[in-house]
């Protein structure tokens, strides 16, 4: 079947640097989404992208977060000062037919 | 706004039948969804339903009555391997549109 990529499977970074998680979406879906996942809390929508430009993003997702599809395959989030609260597993996922098909995520560690 | 309820822990034994129940509040409603998650992975994709009824797939089952903003989840002989987390979500009547997961019903299988 098949997968969504992720790259870095986990992200250690220090308050206020940036980071880039990066996704390479199923490649004949359209619609790509990022959540992320506190541990132990529920998966919490981000932002949804189709046709190269956001389509819904929550208030989580404000001016510190970004998403980009640079080429034809590759789907990132970008957060520019990272603070504390953003330390969560954050997941990609792609949608056919209804279904969310996710990443197995990028942890990230913000110290 | 959507707003999700689901039990947060449900225990049963090995070949039983279990339950997951799930209510929900929400705008723009375009179908409900189950994903089931193991610790540490990424939210896997189970059942949809976006009209009233029963949807059956192997040992699991998915109810949907959009009149009464209620759905459930019917897992049956239960297997071990069955621990894990399962998660209703909406679905918003957009395509690209988000989908909005419950907080997640922690399902334990014992011997």
């Amino acid at each position: 079947e098949p997968e969504v990529t992720q790259t870095p499977s986990h992200q250690v970074t220090q308050m206020g640097q940036e980071v880039i998680l990066r996704c390479v979406p199923i490649s004949n879906h359209l619609y790509f989404y990022w959540y992320r996942q506190i541990l132990g809390q529920k998966v919490e929508f981000l932002v949804s992208f189709y046709n190269n430009e956001i389509s819904e993003k929550s208030e989580i997702f404000d001016d510190q977060f970004s998403v980009e599809r640079p080429d034809g395959s590759n789907f990132t989030l970008k957060i520019r000062s990272t603070k504390l609260e953003d330390s969560a597993m954050y997941f990609c996922a792609s949608k056919g037919r209804e279904k969310l098909f996710f990443g197995s995520g990028t942890q990230l560690s913000v110290l | 706004g959507q707003s999700l309820e689901q039990p947060s822990e449900v225990t049963a034994v090995e070949g039983a039948i279990v339950q997951i129940n799930c209510t929900y509040q929400t705008s723009g409603f375009y179908g409900l969804s189950w994903y089931q998650q193991h610790d540490g992975g990424a939210p896997t994709f189970l059942s949809y339903n976006a009209l009233d009824g029963l949807e059956e797939t192997g040992r699991f089952s998915s109810f949907l009555s959009r009149s009464d903003s209620y759905g459930y989840l019917l897992l049956q002989e239960l297997q071990m391997k069955d621990s894990a987390s399962y998660f209703c979500a909406v679905g918003a009547n957009t395509n690209a549109g988000k989908s909005t997961f419950g907080d997640g019903t922690t399902l334990t299988v014992k011997p």
